[in-house]
């Protein structure tokens, strides 16, 4: 079973507008961590955004957004004021066996959603 | 600057040929990881590794090998045995924190003729 799902394989936004990218995940740990990351048409992984299971308030960090719902397992992206830059690949990505945040971990990846921000 | 270094950024191989990926960090990272992405994918895991001389097989390890002689550095042997190489090959590092996200090379893209 797929632990990250990503269920649109591209999205579309216009300049200025604002966007949610979903991602649903399935684990029976109680503690974990949930990443957004960027990934431009260079290649390179950019970290975006982090919420641990146990934070009682949603992850912001400027101009994104993590809605963390976690009783239906969903730990949507939004990208408010959409620019030309934000236009690449994105993943959301899971680290099980949180623990508090203290621990290394190898994070399993979703399969990405394509945005595309049009001017 | 501190950050990952991976190379080469390209490297074309014929079949059968090993070869082998460098990833060297300056970040002073414990840990390091190398992950595979396919064209549409996601990034799969190939080998960790939390300490020097010491390292873990990820979900998709066969038909590769890893070293950890030294904290800054970890690279990676495509064998021959790797069944289907091309890919794009990503190295990262991360700290034990609460986040401890990951921190990302480049990446090297193989393809194998």
């Amino acid at each position: 079973a797929q632990k990250i799902t990503q269920t649109q394989p591209g999205m579309f936004v216009q300049e200025k507008e604002a966007v949610t990218l979903d991602c649903t995940y399935d684990t029976s740990d109680p503690s974990y961590g949930l990443f957004w990351y960027k990934q431009p048409s260079s290649g390179e992984m950019i970290f975006l955004i982090y919420q641990g299971s146990y934070d009682q308030q949603n992850a912001t960090e400027g101009r994104y957004s993590l809605n963390f719902q976690k009783a239906r397992k969903s730990a949507n992206l939004v990208i408010s004021a959409s620019q030309l830059g934000d236009s690449a690949m994105y993943f959301c990505a899971m680290r099980e066996g949180d623990a508090g945040g203290t621990s290394y971990g190898k994070l399993t990846f979703g399969q990405g959603t394509i945005l595309t921000v049009h001017p | 600057d501190g950050g990952i270094t991976q190379s080469p950024k390209y490297l074309f191989r014929k079949e059968g040929q090993n070869v082998t990926l460098s990833c060297e960090q300056n970040l002073n990272h414990d840990a390091m990881y190398w992950y595979r992405q396919d064209p549409g994918q996601g990034l799969r895991l190939i080998y960790y590794s939390q300490i020097v001389n010491d390292f873990q097989k990820g979900d998709i390890a066969e038909g590769y090998s890893v070293s950890r002689e030294k904290k800054e550095s970890f690279p990676l042997t495509v064998t021959s045995a790797q069944k289907n190489p091309t890919a794009f090959y990503l190295c990262a590092s991360s700290i034990m924190a609460r986040t401890g996200e990951l921190f990302f090379g480049e990446g090297s893209r193989l393809t194998v003729l």
